[in-house]
């Protein structure tokens, strides 16, 4: 059974700074990974999605690399601003039949203080 | 807008009501899933339609229901709930072909009493 583990569970960084999420996932078996922002009592929005033929994807201060082999992701978040204080996801989807089916991880809680 | 639509926002409900929870998604996707997302949990996948038929059902107690009615909406039909039920329920919509990105809804945040 897949298993998703994010590290930290929360981070508070001062504005300005880079910063690193990490995850990794226990079946190295991926079809692609998705990293998700959450506001509070909000839905997820999609950031960025990795095939597992992939490196790394970048969206504007977003860079999400990954490592299948090891089972690992990494989302690297340049110049931090307030606004991107969420929730952060780490989603797996495996190689199902059809469809996207996603094993999450609990998530690192960001806070970037002015 | 993320194309994805939950109705209602917010739900309180006593354990012998009935209730819906509804979704629809503008996005020409005809697979559509429902999660679960409770207090210190990673979110649970709970149901899979893909094409308008269930493809999966993860060991959801009978107490929900969903159903499909066609591609661009889901329902999550829910009666006699426990308090542990208790959750944001999420909807999300992908392509049925196998995985492609998906898109999440805002939430129907349930409170059991």
């Amino acid at each position: 059974k897949q298993e998703v583990t994010q590290i930290p569970a929360a981070l508070s960084v001062p504005e300005g700074e880079n910063l690193v999420l990490n995850c990794s996932f226990t079946d190295s078996a991926i079809y692609n990974l998705q990293w998700f922002r959450q506001d509070p009592g909000k839905g997820l929005t999609s950031l960025l999605l990795i095939q597992s033929s992939q490196r790394e994807q970048t969206s504007g201060r977003l860079n999400a690399s990954l490592d299948k082999s090891s089972g690992r992701s990494t989302l690297y978040i340049a110049a931090s601003q307030p606004g991107d204080s969420a929730t952060y996801l780490c989603a797996v989807s495996g190689w199902e039949t059809s469809g996207s089916r996603l094993t999450f991880g609990e998530g690192t809680q960001l806070t970037v203080n002015p | 807008e993320t194309g994805v639509t939950q109705t209602p926002r917010h739900l309180v409900m006593g354990m012998t009501n009935k209730k819906s929870l509804k979704c629809e998604q503008h996005l020409g996707h005809n697979a559509m899933y429902w999660y679960k997302q409770s207090a210190k949990k990673p979110l649970e996948l709970m149901f899979v339609y893909s094409l308008e038929e269930r493809v999966e059902n993860n060991s959801v107690p009978s107490r929900f229901s969903p159903e499909c009615p066609n591609s661009s909406h889901l329902f999550l039909h829910l009666h006699t709930l426990q308090p542990e039920d208790s959750a944001l329920y999420l909807c999300a919509s992908s392509q049925e072909s196998v995985g492609t990105e998906a898109f999440f809804g805002q939430g129907t945040r349930l409170t059991v009493v």
